[in-house]
C-alpha cells in the first residue's frame, strides 16, 4: 500500500505555543485530509483539501495541500489543553480507498 | 443522526474463541471499511466494501472476514482470535472521496 510518513512522532508543548507538523508521501494524491483522534475516540475529520496549493483554515488549525501534491501540513496556533490528541493526514489519489500516516501524539502541558 | 455505530466498545476473548463486531451506518454511504489501530503503526485497512454484496481485502486481511448484505451494516468476524488480533478496531463510512467518518471503536484484547 502507499505509504505515509508523518513527522513528527510526537510533540510535547507548552500552552500558548504554535504546533507545527507534516506528512509526506511517495505518491501524489488528489485529496489530504487531517483527522484528530481524542483519547478513547475515533478520528474526526479537521480540514479537507482538494487542490494543490490550497491553504484551509478552520479556528485555530491550518493546513496546506503541497504543491508537489505529495506532502500536506498541518500549523496549530496558541495551543490549548484540548488539542491533546493523535493528529493522522489521509491521503487519496481516486475512488473511496484513502491511506493514513502513522499519527503525531500531541501533548500540551499547562 | 447517529453516523457510525460499533457495538460491542470492549470485548475480551480466549485464543480461539470467534466473534463478530458490529458496524452499522446511517448515512446511507456507499463505502465502508474496518482499520485496526496499533501503537505506532497507525490505522491498517483491513477490509473494505464500495456496496452492499461487495467486498474486498486491504492490507492485512489475515483472519477476518466480512459481508456486506445491506448498505448500512458492515460486521467484521474473527474466525479464530489469536493474541496479535489484540487491537483497537475502527469502522468508517464515506461518499465519494469527502473523508471518512469513525465509530467510536472496539477495544478487543485476546488472552
Amino acid at each position: 500500500g502507499q505509504q505515509l510518513n508523518q513527522s513528527p512522532q510526537s510533540m510535547f508543548i507548552q500552552e500558548g505555543e504554535d504546533v507545527s507538523m507534516n506528512c509526506t508521501s511517495s505518491s501524489i494524491f488528489n485529496t489530504w485530509l487531517w483527522y484528530k483522534q481524542d483519547p478513547g475516540e475515533g478520528p474526526v475529520l479537521l480540514i479537507a483539501l482538494y487542490k494543490a496549493g490550497e491553504l484551509t483554515s478552520n479556528g485555530r488549525l491550518t493546513a496546506q495541500f503541497g504543491t508537489t501534491r505529495k506532502d500536506s501540513f498541518l500549523n496549530i496556533s496558541a495551543s490549548i489543553p484540548s488539542d491533546v490528541g493523535i493528529y493522522f493526514c489521509a491521503g487519496l489519489f481516486t475512488g473511496n480507498q484513502f491511506y493514513f500516516g502513522t499519527g503525531t501524539s500531541l501533548t500540551v502541558i499547562p | 443522526n447517529a453516523g457510525v455505530t460499533q457495538t460491542p466498545k470492549f470485548q475480551v476473548l480466549k485464543t480461539g474463541q470467534s466473534m463478530t463486531l458490529q458496524c452499522a451506518q446511517d448515512m446511507n454511504h456507499e463505502y465502508m471499511s474496518w482499520y485496526r489501530q496499533d501503537p505506532g503503526m497507525g490505522l491498517r485497512l483491513i477490509h473494505y466494501s464500495v456496496g452492499a454484496g461487495i467486498t474486498d481485502q486491504g492490507e492485512v486481511p489475515n483472519g477476518y472476514n466480512v459481508s456486506r448484505s445491506t448498505t448500512e451494516d458492515f460486521p467484521l468476524r474473527l474466525l479464530s482470535a489469536a493474541p496479535s488480533q489484540t487491537s483497537v478496531y475502527f469502522c468508517a463510512s464515506s461518499y465519494g472521496g469527502n473523508g471518512y467518518t469513525f465509530g467510536s471503536g472496539t477495544r478487543l484484547t485476546v488472552v
